[in-house]
This record gives C-alpha cells, structure tokens and sequence, in this order.
C-alpha cells in the first residue's frame, strides 16, 4: 500500500493550463480504470472532481479533465482560475477492496 | 439530500480507544459501499477502511490493521470505526465517504487527537 507519487506543487497563471501526474503501478493505477481526484482545502471535506479516470461530476467545469496512459493517471486545468487554488489528491483501486491516494500537490495560481 | 455528518472525536490518550460514527441521511445507506479517509496535521489524505454494502467484505490500511475495525449497522445507517491502542501517528481529521462515482459525498470530519 505505497502512497501514489504526485508533484508536490504546481503553478500557473490565470487562463494557463497545468497538469498533475499521477504514478502508481500495474497494481493500482494501471491495473484499474478506477482512478479518482479530489480538490481539497483547508477546513473543508475533500470534493471529488473526476472519477474513473476521466468522468466528470455535474457541477464541475469543463476546464477539469482526467487520463491515463499505463501506471500513470493525470489531472489536467484548462484555463485555470484563481478559485481552482488548492490541494489535489489522486486515488486508485488497488485491488481486494482497497483504496490508495497520492500525496497531495498544492496548485498556486499566480 | 445526501448527509453523513462524524461524530466521536475527541482527545485520547495513548493505548486507549475510541469509536467513531458517521450518521448517513437522504439515501439508500445499505445500498453503498462506505470508507473512512483521514488527514494528519500537515499531512495528505490516507484511505483507512472500507466496507462493502452488505458489510460482509471489509478491509483495513496496513497502518490500522488489527487495531481498528470499520463496521455498519444498516438499520441504523450508520457507519462506524472502532480505534484501539491509539498511537500519536493517528491523531487526524478523519472522514467517512460514500463510494459512488468516485468518493462522491463526504463528512465534514471529525479530529481524534492522541495525546498523553
């Protein structure tokens, strides 16, 4: 149960797109299309922004995508906003009903 | 509206226990499979348990396995995790989720501090 690997930051200007990696193994992140990603700051619950990789909630912009090549999954912001600031955690299946998140990287808006 | 709000956070000393609750409201509880996630001061989030919708399938981080133990009463809606022999390394903000289309819907959290 190894914490998936996330940059620890990330930054862009407004209307900058910015992209997170994500990279786990053939056990979690490659073995599964059940990669989801959460915004989360602080004093708040965690918010989920994508889910199976690449599934988006109603309620959240277009500008979040999601996708996965092999072990590693990515978050991408399109157009980034100053209301897009915040922690963003990764989370895989990896298997006999666990659940494994990445580390957090903190997205600044410039 | 879907609701699941914690309860039974608290200080607690070191070796002792604890048992959390997450009281679900505005859906169909048994139908769900449910985890606890939790944040150390500082920290990122960590997946605790989980629990299938039956409660028939659970599992435990390694970080928790065999001193905590996720359980749901269905008639109740009601979530639990009982925590024994608490070390500092827990001392979190801890969550209940509901699994569906990712973790869709969360608690507010509850912080449990371990503390002599």
């Amino acid at each position: 149960q190894s914490a998936l690997t996330q940059p620890r930051s990330v930054s862009g200007s407004p209307g900058q797109s910015v992209t997170i990696s994500c990279i786990g193994t053939s056990s979690d992140v490659g073995g599964y299309n059940y990669v989801s990603w959460y915004q989360k700051n602080p004093g708040k619950a965690p918010k989920v922004m994508i889910y199976d990789v690449s599934q988006r909630p109603s309620g959240v912009p277009d500008r979040f995508s999601g996708s996965k090549s092999g072990n590693t999954a990515s978050l991408t912001i399109s157009g980034l906003q100053a209301e897009d600031e915040g922690d963003y955690y990764c989370c895989s299946y990896a298997g006999s009903s666990t659940l494994v998140f990445g580390g957090g990287t903190k997205v600044t808006v410039l | 509206q879907v609701q699941l709000v914690e309860s039974g956070g608290g200080m607690v000393q070191p070796g002792r226990s604890l048992r959390l609750s997450c009281a679900a409201s505005g859906f169909t509880f048994s139908s769900y499979r449910m985890h606890w996630v939790r944040q150390a001061p500082g920290s990122g989030l960590e997946w605790v348990a989980g629990i299938s919708f039956d409660g028939s399938i659970e599992n435990h981080a390694d970080s928790v396995k065999g001193r905590f133990t996720i359980s749901r009463d269905n008639s109740k809606d009601t979530l639990y995790l009982q925590m024994n022999s608490l070390r500092a390394e827990d001392t979190a903000v801890y969550y209940c989720a509901r699994d569906y289309l990712g973790l869709g819907y969360w608690g507010q959290g509850t912080l449990v501090t371990v503390s002599s």
